[in-house]
């Protein structure tokens, strides 16, 4: 089975800094994808970014991007310029795509908070 | 607007008192699902269904029961609600893919 760790339950940054949150899996499966979700206070939760395990390149989506190291299972979400309405609950989430079954695995979470 | 759309978004009720949460989606997707979310533990699968009258068990199915006998409903029904199934509830829907999960608002669910 598929495991999703958080290790950091907790972190807070300054405005406009920079902020890595941390994720590692495990799995035997070569062909997966990996998600970041954001749930701020409203508890919506909102797709952040998504990685294919098999591209090499990191994705971006504006201000937030990913490092992902298959080799060490690693799947880390950088903030830059980090804004107050980044304060939310950030969900590392792992998903096989097998048969027609797209089941999500996610992570603990890990509260961010943003501080003027 | 493309949406999943959940109802109610609070409900406290007494044990044993069955109830449903409804959930829909307007998107045409194959693939529902139903999370529960407690402090500590993230969100952990309840029950899921890959289309019409196909729908199998998650990871935390017990209390539980799910039904698809239409592609955009998917209702989440507690038979007899006890304390520990307090929690916020999440439907969320996808087409098949990786493309990730479109989500319902949440139900805020409080078993006294």
């Amino acid at each position: 089975a598929q495991t999703v760790t958080q290790s950091q339950p907790e972190m807070s940054v300054q405005e406009a800094e920079t902020v890595t949150l941390s994720c590692t899996y495990d799995t035997s499966e070569n062909n997966y994808y990996l998600f970041w979700y954001k749930q701020p206070p409203s508890r919506q939760m909102i797709l952040v970014i998504r990685q294919e395990a098999y591209k090499q390149q990191n994705a971006t989506e504006n201000r937030f991007s990913v490092n992902f190291q298959k080799a060490a299972k690693s799947f880390s979400l950088k903030i830059s310029d980090s804004q107050l309405g980044d304060t939310a609950m950030y969900f590392c989430a792992f998903m096989r795509v097998q048969g027609g079954s797209e089941k999500l695995v996610f992570g603990k979470g890990m509260k961010l908070t943003v501080n003027p | 607007e493309a949406q999943v759309t959940q109802n109610p978004r609070y409900l406290i009720t007494v044990t044993g008192k069955k109830l449903t949460v409804t959930c829909s989606q307007n998107m045409n997707h194959e693939y529902m699902s139903w999370y529960r979310q407690d402090p500590g533990l993230g969100l952990r699968q309840i029950y899921y269904s890959m289309n019409v009258e196909v729908t199998d068990k998650g990871d935390v199915p017990e209390g539980y029961k799910v039904s698809r006998k239409e592609k955009r409903n998917f209702p989440l029904i507690l038979e007899s609600p006890s304390p520990n199934q307090t929690s916020l509830y999440f439907c969320a829907s996808s087409p098949h893919g990786p493309y990730g999960y479109t989500f319902g608002s949440g139900t805020r669910l409080t078993v006294v």
